[in-house]
């Protein structure tokens, strides 16, 4: 069955280093993949999105990487701050579907001072 | 422009009861879609439309019903509600006709059913 798997486990982290967080799948053959923030009480809000044939993508502090053979993305933050706390979700779009998003479970981001 | 929006923020509702959660989108975009939210279990998807009187089901559909007769609203009917049904619901559109890409999430209901 098609998986998508984040670190469970909150990750904690300085202010100002790289936060990396990871989003693997399974049976997938994904067009594209997206990362989204979330605050505690809030919607999720997009952030980047990443195509198939795109190895990395970068906004601002923010770098996305695609590996299609690992079945994985990476999600990094540099020079993180504590306002960049927050929960991070990947979602991929079902093979097929056109129009179905999957999410992750997210993987809670904790920067400290 | 207002976004997506939703509501009620918070509903409270005895096990059998009905209620219709609204939500309403003023960036006329054609694709809309329900999630729930649960812990440890991610965002899944409920229904979803790909424009005005469209719709599909998603990954658990079973309990609730939908309709698109307008590009702007999409209500969320639950008929019966059960305790199973409590958690947060999340009313997203999309950018793109058709496509799911890019979503723009709505604050959410938070609904507990007793």
């Amino acid at each position: 069955s098609q998986k998508i798997e984040q670190n469970s486990e909150a990750l904690n982290i300085q202010e100002g280093k790289t936060a990396t967080l990871t989003c693997n799948y399974t049976n997938y053959s994904p067009a594209y993949l997206q990362w989204y923030r979330q605050d505690p009480g809030r919607g999720p809000v997009f952030l980047l999105l990443i195509r198939e044939n795109e190895k990395e993508k970068r906004k601002e502090r923010l770098k996305v990487t695609f590996d299609t053979t690992l079945k994985q993305s990476l999600f990094h933050i540099t020079a993180s701050q504590p306002a960049d706390s927050a929960t991070y979700l990947c979602a991929l779009e079902l093979t097929g579907g056109g129009n179905k998003l999957t999410f992750g479970t997210g993987t809670q981001l904790k920067v400290e001072l | 422009n207002a976004g997506v929006t939703q509501t009620p923020k918070f509903q409270v509702l005895k096990t059998g009861q009905s209620m219709t959660l609204q939500c309403a989108q003023d960036m006329n975009h054609e694709y809309m879609s329900w999630y729930r939210q649960d812990p440890g279990m991610g965002l899944r998807l409920i229904h979803y439309s790909v424009g005005a009187g469209i719709t599909d089901q998603g990954e658990v559909p079973n309990g609730y019903n939908v309709s698109r007769s307008t590009t702007e609203d999409f209500p969320l009917r639950l008929l019966s509600a059960a305790p199973s049904q409590t958690s947060v619901y999340f009313c997203a559109t999309g950018t793109k006709q058709g496509r799911a890409d890019t979503q723009y999430f709505g604050p959410g209901t938070r609904l507990t059913v007793l």
